[in-house]
């Protein structure tokens, strides 16, 4: 059964303190990844799209990696406005998007 | 440019009622999504859409019809309302051409009573 699941559930960090979120995925075959920022009461927003083993993407504090079995979320320095759920996702056949449980982050002042 | 429009916002419904949660979405997309999002669990994908004239199930299908009218409307239909179903619900539709981004509406707030 496709699975994907995310650790913390909840993660607190001062603010400039960096740290990591995890995506852990176990699917028939990964056809992309994707991560996407949710804020309270609205829908999720696109961040980034991994396809292969190895590749990275980096938009301002965050960056992306994706291994063979896991994907990490890092945040450098974060600023309170990075406070957020942040959802990972797998296409596990054409089309078909799974969803993670979401981290829960916030950045205190 | 309105992306994907969802109605109703919040909806209130007692157990058997039925209603249609309808979604559009004016990017030219082929793909298109419901999911149910409830607390610790994520979103779960209820059924989706490659394409118009095809559904597909999701992870948690049950007790959920769906329609593709067109290419811009994908509308999610509870026959018999139960409290399990109380949840928030997100319509997303994909841009196949550039990097398979999903956008999402706004969600429809669901409770029944």
């Amino acid at each position: 059964e496709d699975q994907v699941t995310q650790s913390p559930e909840a993660l607190r960090l001062q603010e400039g303190e960096s740290s990591s979120l995890n995506c852990s995925y176990t699917v028939s075959g990964l056809r992309g990844l994707f991560w996407y920022r949710q804020d309270p009461g609205k829908g999720p927003e696109f961040l980034f799209t991994l396809y292969s083993a190895g590749e990275e993407k980096e938009k301002e504090r965050l960056k992306a990696t994706l291994t063979k079995k896991e994907s990490f979320l890092h945040i450098t320095a974060p600023k309170p406005e990075d406070s957020a759920t942040y959802l990972c996702a797998v296409e596990t056949s054409y089309d078909k998007v799974i969803f993670g449980p979401g981290t829960s982050l916030s950045v205190i002042p | 440019n309105a992306g994907v429009t969802q109605t109703p916002k919040f909806q209130v419904l007692k157990t058997g009622q039925s209603m249609t949660l309808q979604c559009a979405q004016d990017m030219n997309h082929n793909s298109m999504y419901w999911y149910r999002q409830d607390p610790g669990m994520g979103l779960r994908l209820i059924y989706y859409s490659a394409s118009e004239g095809t559904t597909d199930k999701g992870e948690v299908p049950n007790g959920y019809n769906v329609s593709r009218l067109n290419k811009r409307e994908f509308s999610l239909r509870l026959e018999s309302a139960a409290p399990s179903q109380t949840s928030v619900y997100f319509c997303a539709s994909r841009d196949s051409r550039a990097k398979n981004i999903q956008y999402f509406g706004a969600g429809t707030r669901l409770s029944v009573l």
